[in-house]
């Protein structure tokens, strides 16, 4: 069944907190992305990854930090969470090169309070 | 720049209507590609439909049709007899690619997808 798999849904920080949101998808995706969805603001990149070990900065990398060790599984990391944070986070995949579709998460509400 | 626009940020209609949501684009491309997605209410984002500037077709996806008016940078989303599991939040998208490049070559070509503000759709039975 191709699906991309959000933990945790839903999570409650304190600011200054350390947050690690996973992501993992089970059709061997070389691309995998990170963005946030707030109100007014739509969708907006954080991170891309190409694959193990290769990532890169997308528009609002500020903040935030991501690990990419096995093809199937990308973490986005927030060190000190700040109340700006707050947030729904969605995974993304998609495989091979050029346009295409991508294949999304449920999406990770966290709160930074 | 690439950009996407959403005017309307919501919209409401009966069960059983047809709906006409805008998105117009700003791009640079010669060659283009626009997406529809969903946000559902349960969290998940649900492809919908895709445009490739080339294609004269008129793309159709079930109860999902679009317009797409290429030299007003404009592509439409509608949806016929609408029920109200329809309700929730359309994003329209713009691929912008995005090329790796090592050592002076072309290693890779990915890229993004570059969203619209999104309208919320509320269709009451």
């Amino acid at each position: 069944d191709m699906k991309v798999t959000q933990m945790p849904r839903y999570l409650i920080k304190r600011m200054g907190e350390n947050v690690l949101l996973e992501c993992g998808q089970d059709m061997s995706h070389e691309t995998m992305y990170w963005y946030r969805q707030d109100p007014g603001l739509g969708l907006q990149l954080i991170y891309i990854s190409y694959d193990v070990d290769s990532n890169s900065e997308g528009d609002i990398p500020k903040g935030y930090r991501v690990s990419r060790k096995k093809r199937e599984h990308f973490s986005l990391i927030l060190d000190s969470a700040k109340t700006n944070q707050t947030s729904v986070y969605f995974c993304a995949s998609r495989p091979g090169q050029g346009p295409g579709q991508l294949y999304f998460g449920e999406g990770s509400k966290l709160t930074v309070l | 720049a690439e950009k996407v626009i959403q005017v309307w940020s919501t919209a409401s209609r009966q069960e059983g209507e047809e709906l006409t949501l805008d998105c117009s684009y700003e791009t640079s491309q010669v060659l283009y590609h626009l997406f529809w997605y969903k946000h559902l209410l349960s969290g998940e984002m649900v492809f919908l439909i895709r445009q490739t500037s080339s294609s004269t077709a008129k793309e159709r996806s079930g109860r999902y049709s679009v317009v797409f008016q290429k030299s007003l940078k404009s592509i439409s989303l509608i949806i016929s007899a609408l029920q109200p599991d329809d309700s929730g939040k359309y994003f329209c998208a713009l691929w912008e690619p995005i090329w790796q490049i090592s050592e002076g070559y072309i290693t890779g070509n990915t890229g993004k997808l570059i969203f619209g503000l999104g309208t919320t759709l509320q269709v009451q039975p």
